[in-house]
């Protein structure tokens, strides 16, 4: 168990829809990762939350956003949904602000869009 | 454009055999790289680490090897097992022109490892 918690586990909706993926980090990790896994392009970088802060940002839909919460959990939003963004979507914590530590996986929300 | 590869996307090897792994980057910039374990239902899951500065690490049962000069890193697991079998990930981080990455891991499309008992 990586420590890393994502809710739901399972998530099928219809295009066009809007949903919320859920991640509570590592105890004490104020680091969080937001990473998309499908078939066709692999494990993508989406976003990156420092302690509330958007640090970095990826291949990230316009469609898409999240935040961080002062309580450290984060949510990604999925909206206008489309057939090709059901994909397995994976939070990751780490302890530190800057790049080059192991990031923690939870795993992961699979959404199908229908 | 710049990418981290596996060279081979399936291996098969008898429990009790050395696996190795490969994965070719090729940006020279990236200082940072990670093995990960992904089992079926899982997410990944930290293996190994090295930086750059390093040709050779070792942990339990395995290692990994980073080849600078061809842009290539490689991991073997030593008496491979049942439960070894998974996909594995290479990922390397890239420093941005200020110097930092925040985490943002490039992975590899990975490579399969099944053992057969």
């Amino acid at each position: 168990d990586s420590g890393v918690t994502q809710t739901p586990k399972h998530l099928i909706t219809a295009t066009g829809q809007r949903v919320t993926l859920r991640c509570s980090p590592r105890s004490g990790d104020l680091s969080v990762y937001w990473y998309q896994q499908s078939l066709d392009q692999g494990l993508q970088f989406l976003i990156h939350y420092y302690n509330g802060e958007e640090r970095a940002k990826g291949n990230i839909l316009e469609r898409f956003s999240a935040q961080q919460f002062p309580d450290l959990h984060s949510e990604l939003n999925l909206s206008s949904l489309e057939l090709g963004d059901s994909a397995l979507y994976f939070c990751a914590s780490s302890g530190q602000q800057l790049g080059g530590e192991k990031l923690f996986f939870g795993s992961g929300t699979q959404l199908s869009v229908l | 454009g710049e990418s981290v590869g596996l060279h081979l996307p399936t291996l098969s090897v008898q429990e009790g055999d050395n696996s190795i792994i490969n994965c070719a980057y090729s940006n020279s910039a990236s200082d940072y790289f990670i093995w990960y374990k992904q089992e079926s239902g899982k997410g990944p899951q930290f293996i190994i680490d090295i930086r750059s500065n390093m040709d050779k690490r070792q942990g339990q049962r395995v290692t990994v090897l980073l080849n600078k000069t061809v842009k290539h890193l490689s991991l073997q697991i030593a008496a491979t097992q049942p439960g070894d079998s998974a996909v594995y990930f290479c990922a390397e981080n890239r420093q941005h022109a200020g110097g930092t990455s925040y985490g943002k891991l490039t992975f590899g499309q990975g490579t399969i490892l099944t053992v057969h008992p």
